[in-house]
């Protein structure tokens, strides 16, 4: 594709509920980074993957919050039990490796009632 | 550990006057800094970034930032404003050391607002 891709864009779901969001990187890209950010913040980093590796899980908020990219390529944030705080933008960005120009997809807004 | 201060949540220019974002960041390592700009409902889109070398870094749309390590500053500047310029705009930084993730530290953003 032209760039990254994730979905769903928009998500509402219940407090308790899990939800899987996605995030498709750039082809050939190696490195795939998520990112939270609330409404009026900057994006907080989650999590970083080098290829299927994880090799950084140190924003993740707490055990709720896993992330996986097996086949490295596709990647599924998955959020268990959700809080109404968890509600905000997850972006994911991809990368050709880690020091090279992050690209970001539009996001998936999740709002959790 | 790395921070980022982005000095005014919002600011409002002219169209054709100067614009200057201020960004004032902490790393214990030479940083890697950067800024984005995110547009309503699309990503961020990289508008330059500094790694090494010449301290003044130009970047997309007549933009440009000036890596000043006495005064810990990357502000941004575009001389003259034009209304498509209105988004918000982030600051981030990286670390630079061997072990490093390339993970983004960001500031709070700016709002850009500019006037016909």
């Amino acid at each position: 594709g032209a760039g990254v891709s994730q979905s769903p864009r928009y998500k509402v779901t219940k407090r308790g509920q899990d939800v899987a969001l996605r995030c498709d990187p750039i082809s050939g890209h190696v490195s795939l980074y998520w990112y939270r950010q609330a409404l009026g913040q900057g994006p907080e980093f989650l999590t970083y993957f080098n290829y299927e590796a994880q090799q950084d899980k140190s924003g993740l908020p707490n055990d709720r919050f896993s992330a996986e990219r097996p086949e490295g390529s596709i990647s599924t944030l998955t959020i268990q039990r959700t809080e109404q705080r968890d509600s905000a933008m997850y972006r994911c960005a991809s990368s050709f490796g880690k020091n090279n120009e992050q690209f970001f997809g539009p996001g998936t807004r999740l709002t959790v009632l | 550990a790395q921070s980022v201060t982005q000095l005014g949540s919002h600011v409002s220019v002219s169209e054709g006057a100067l614009v200057l974002l201020r960004c004032n960041y902490s790393s214990s390592v030479p940083p890697y800094l950067f800024w984005y700009v995110q547009y309503p409902n699309q990503g961020l889109q990289l508008l330059l970034k500094y790694t090494t070398g010449a301290t003044l870094v130009k970047g997309i749309n007549g933009f440009e930032a000036e890596f000043k390590k006495s005064e810990t500053s990357f502000h941004l500047t575009k001389p003259s404003a034009h209304m498509s310029d209105a988004a918000e705009y982030f600051c981030a930084v990286s670390d630079s050391g061997s072990g490093n993730t390339g993970k983004l530290i960001f500031g709070q953003g700016t709002t850009l607002q500019v006037k016909p």
